[in-house]
């Protein structure tokens, strides 16, 4: 079972540029949602979504854009990195009630330079 | 204001004692779940155990046990006969419904070694 597939699992991006960190789940959950980690912060909502064409802002969305066209998929883009925006990635995919554990991707480390 | 708060930063245990990871939280929803997330050094959040608001018996999973006192708003995780291979980062998060949409809230996190 695939469960929550993030990639890539490592990147460096400059300043100023942007990317797509992919999250995928073929468990049909209705809830997906991203974090970042940083030290002694645990992890902080960016962005999450309850269904397809659904998506809200978390705690810390400045920087960040997500959609959500089919169930299986949630990219998360940066649309120009900043150094502020190192840190772990995650994405979580959970049934919609929540009343079950959120499986978790593998993380991407990101380091903007 | 915190929701969820892990007031331990760091802890040693010997190798087969018992351990607990204190966790206090604080919501308005009177439907609520908290759960408990292992990550290991390699960085992957492994899930280890879960309470519901309204569930009357404490949750137990092997030797993870969630001491649950809901008037103290209290959620500690009890690890039995400690292993090595528990020494990892601890989170306690919380899932609320905030302005219509459930949303898991995760604590700072403890930092659990086992010694030999």
């Amino acid at each position: 079972n695939a469960g929550v597939t993030q990639t890539p699992k490592f990147q460096v991006l400059k300043t100023g540029q942007s990317m797509t960190l992919q999250c995928a789940q073929d468990m049909n959950h209705e809830y997906m949602s991203w974090y970042r980690q940083d030290p002694g912060m645990g992890l902080r909502l960016i962005h999450y979504s309850v269904g397809a064409g659904i998506t809200d802002q978390g705690e810390v969305p400045n920087g960040y854009n997500v959609s959500r066209s089919t169930t299986e998929d949630f990219p998360l883009r940066l649309l120009s990195a900043a150094p502020s925006q190192t840190s772990v990635y995650f994405c979580a995919s959970s049934h919609r009630t929540m009343n079950t554990e959120a499986f978790f991707g593998q993380g991407t480390r990101l380091t903007v330079v | 204001a915190q929701k969820i708060t892990q007031t331990q930063p760091g802890m040693f245990v010997q190798e087969k004692e018992a351990v607990t990871l204190d966790c206090t939280y604080d919501t308005s929803d009177p439907s609520y779940g908290l759960f408990w997330y292992k990550q290991p050094s390699s960085g992957e959040m492994i899930f280890l155990i879960y309470q519901g608001s309204y569930d009357q018996q404490n949750a137990t999973e092997g030797r993870y046990s969630l001491n649950f006192q809901k008037a103290r708003k209290s959620a500690n995780l009890v690890i039995s006969a400690s292993q090595l291979g528990d020494s990892a980062m601890y989170f306690c998060a919380m899932r609320e419904l905030i302005q219509g949409a459930q949303k898991l809230v995760f604590g700072q996190g403890t930092r659990l070694t086992i010694n030999p």
